[in-house]
């Protein structure tokens, strides 16, 4: 059993709409991370959160808003998306490094929230 | 910049029997982390078995072992008594360290490994 949750499983959305993926851990974890997957492909990495603050932003366009409210939460905003944005989205979680030493932390994944564009 | 080949986009394998995935990579560091994903049909990525470069012994995890060749840059992953839930896309990923928690997975393309009854 994942102990990363994702809400929703699956969402349609317009073009013009507004909507949020949201996920959960509760395994301690200070990192956070969005991915997108499309069909047949790896993951493709989005944004980083750590301690609560955005690390890392893969030049994704504006109209994806990742926001952090508390250790445990990670969502993703979603506004004017086009059809190409289609995807499995894949919320992520681990632990954090400490500021100045090196470490490879372990990335576990939630089940992810299918999305689809129309 | 760090590269992950997996040669073989599609495997099958009978059911209780072996099978082994390659993956190769390419990197300039000495020190890194390599880790097997799976993601069956459902699609949620499920950690496999993970390998800290530093570590001469191959990381095994019940059924499942690594063949760690560091020099060759070289991660295979062999499944043993094969069932048919191991059937699954299997990403092969490798990590350099970093600070402060912005953990970077590179990801290989995948290899679909079918499990037949």
């Amino acid at each position: 059993d994942t102990e990363v949750t994702q809400t929703p499983k699956h969402l349609v959305m317009g073009m013009t709409n507004k909507k949020s993926l949201k996920c959960e851990q509760h395994m301690g974890h200070r990192a956070m991370y969005w991915y997108k997957q499309k069909a047949k492909k790896p993951p493709e990495l989005m944004f980083v959160y750590s301690y609560e603050k955005l690390s890392i932003n893969e030049s994704v366009p504006s109209r994806f808003s990742p926001e952090c409210p508390n250790s445990s939460l990670l969502n993703l905003h979603l506004h004017a998306l086009q059809p190409e944005d289609s995807a499995l989205y894949l919320c992520a979680s681990s632990q954090a490094g400490v500021t100045g030493l090196l470490s490879g932390n372990t990335i576990y994944f939630g089940e992810g929230s299918w999305l689809t564009v129309v | 910049a760090q590269t992950v080949t997996q040669s073989q986009p599609e495997m099958s394998v009978q059911e209780a029997e072996t099978v082994t995935l390659s993956c190769t990579y390419d990197t300039s560091e000495s020190n890194y982390y390599l880790f097997w994903y799976k993601q069956p049909p459902s699609r949620q990525m499920i950690l496999v078995i993970r390998q800290e470069a530093y570590k001469q012994q191959n990381a095994t995890e019940n059924r499942f072992s690594v063949n760690f060749q560091k020099a060759a840059k070289s991660f295979s992953l062999k499944i043993s008594d094969s069932q048919l839930g191991d059937t699954a896309m299997y990403f092969c990923a490798f990590m350099k360290p970093s600070q402060g928690g912005s953990e970077k997975l590179v990801f290989g393309k995948g290899t679909k490994l079918t499990v037949n009854p």
